[in-house]
Formats: structure tokens, sequence, C-alpha cells
């Protein structure tokens, strides 16, 4: 089973339309959470963190489930720009550092 | 200063060929990151500098070898590689104090790299 898993997609949707993302971990020891958007040919960048209490920036709505490892993103009203790769991020801490891993993307089109 | 700098941009070697990847941040981070992202892919960890220290490999080939010269450089030498090695390598950095288990990691753009 690997780490972090993500539906790949693509999903493809109307420009107004709301979507959700879903992300399981594996390891019951990771300790926080991460959105990470990836533009084609980009580096990835920060989106949002993920706490168990849920969090709300924007549009975009996160929230971490401890007991079913499971983190979801939630995008209202949905912009040709955010077309692009929402990658799940889990951070576990060990005695080397902290490790990331990253789900492998789900991509998203925004269409007319 | 919040950005991570990556040089070169694009890099093509030959497989006997040995060239440097260099990495850059001024914003007091202490642990720093190489990741290896393949087309269409997310990005694989490589290795994790804490405090200029290696704390992380995750069984990379000898052929990379990194290096942190100080807080603020991280390298990675190529030696001898193969075309399957042509990827992204990202770096990374996150303030990295010890103990702090919550990190956001900065990225540089890449370096764009093809082994002939």
């Amino acid at each position: 089973r690997k780490e972090v898993e993500q539906d790949p997609g693509p999903f493809n949707v109307p420009e107004g339309a709301t979507v959700a993302f879903n992300c399981t971990y594996s390891n019951s020891a990771s300790q926080s959470f991460f959105w990470y958007r990836q533009d084609c040919r980009k580096e990835p960048k920060l989106l949002m963190s993920v706490y168990s209490s849920g969090n709300e920036d924007g549009r975009f709505t996160a929230q971490l489930n401890r007991a079913s490892q499971y983190i979801s993103l939630l995008i209202r009203d949905s912009k040709l720009s955010d077309s692009a790769t929402y990658l799940c991020v889990v951070n576990t801490y060990t005695g080397g550092g902290n490790k990331l891993t990253f789900g492998t993307g789900t991509q998203l089109k925004v269409e007319l | 200063d919040t950005e991570v700098t990556q040089t070169p941009k694009h890099l093509v070697m030959g497989m006997t060929n040995k060239k440097s990847l260099k990495c850059e941040q001024h914003m007091g981070h202490r642990a720093m990151y190489w990741y290896k992202q393949k087309a269409k892919k997310p990005p694989e960890l490589m290795f994790v500098y804490s405090y200029e220290k290696l704390s992380i490999n995750e069984s990379v080939p000898s052929r990379f070898s990194p290096e942190c010269p100080n807080s603020s450089l991280l390298n990675l030498h190529l030696h001898a590689l193969q075309p399957e090695d042509s990827a992204l390598y990202l770096c990374a950095s996150s303030h990295g104090d010890r103990g702090r288990p919550c990190e956001k990691l900065f990225f540089g753009s890449g370096t764009q790299l093809s082994v002939l």
C-alpha cells in the first residue's frame, strides 16, 4: 500500500462548480498534513495546511480525520485558474528530521 | 527574501560527465531537501539535511552525492548518471527547528536534467 494515496483524476468540472479531493495515508504516526498545488512544469507551491478542526481559506476548505487517516480538500466556485495538480502531503517527523511524502496528485481541469 | 534559488535551470549531460546542482536560501532555514520528480509523478524524497548534517538518505544511488557546505547552500554532485536519471530535481527548505514536527516546505523552481 502506498504511504499517501489520491485519486489521480483528471477531474473535469465547469467553472463555478464545487469539487472535492480525497487522500488517505498509511502511517498513523504522521503529524502534519498539507495540500500543495503544482502547475504544469512548475514546482509545487503550498496551498494550505490541514488541521483536525478543519480550516478554510477563501474558496478552499481542508479537513483532516486522524481516526480514518483521511484528508480532504474542497474547492468552491471553481475558477479556470484553479486548473492544476493538487498534491496531498503528509509529514512524519523522525529522529533524522521531517520527512514529507507526496501523494500521486489529483489533476483538476476547470472548463468554461 | 522568501526564495529558494536553484541553478542551473536546465542541464544536459553525458553519462561520463560530472556536474553539480546548486541550491541557495537566505530564510535562515536549517533543513534542506533534495527531491526528484519524473514527468507526471509526484516528487520523491532523496536527501534531507538538518543543521548541515545529512539526516535522511532514501537509499539513493551513490552516483548522487549531496553536500551542504553551510546553512544556506545545498549541492547535489552528479557522476556517471544514467538516462533514467533524467528528471526535474527540486530543492526545498524548511525552518527545521529541532523537535518541530510541523514543517512547510519552500521549493525552488528546479533543475530540469537530461542525461544522454
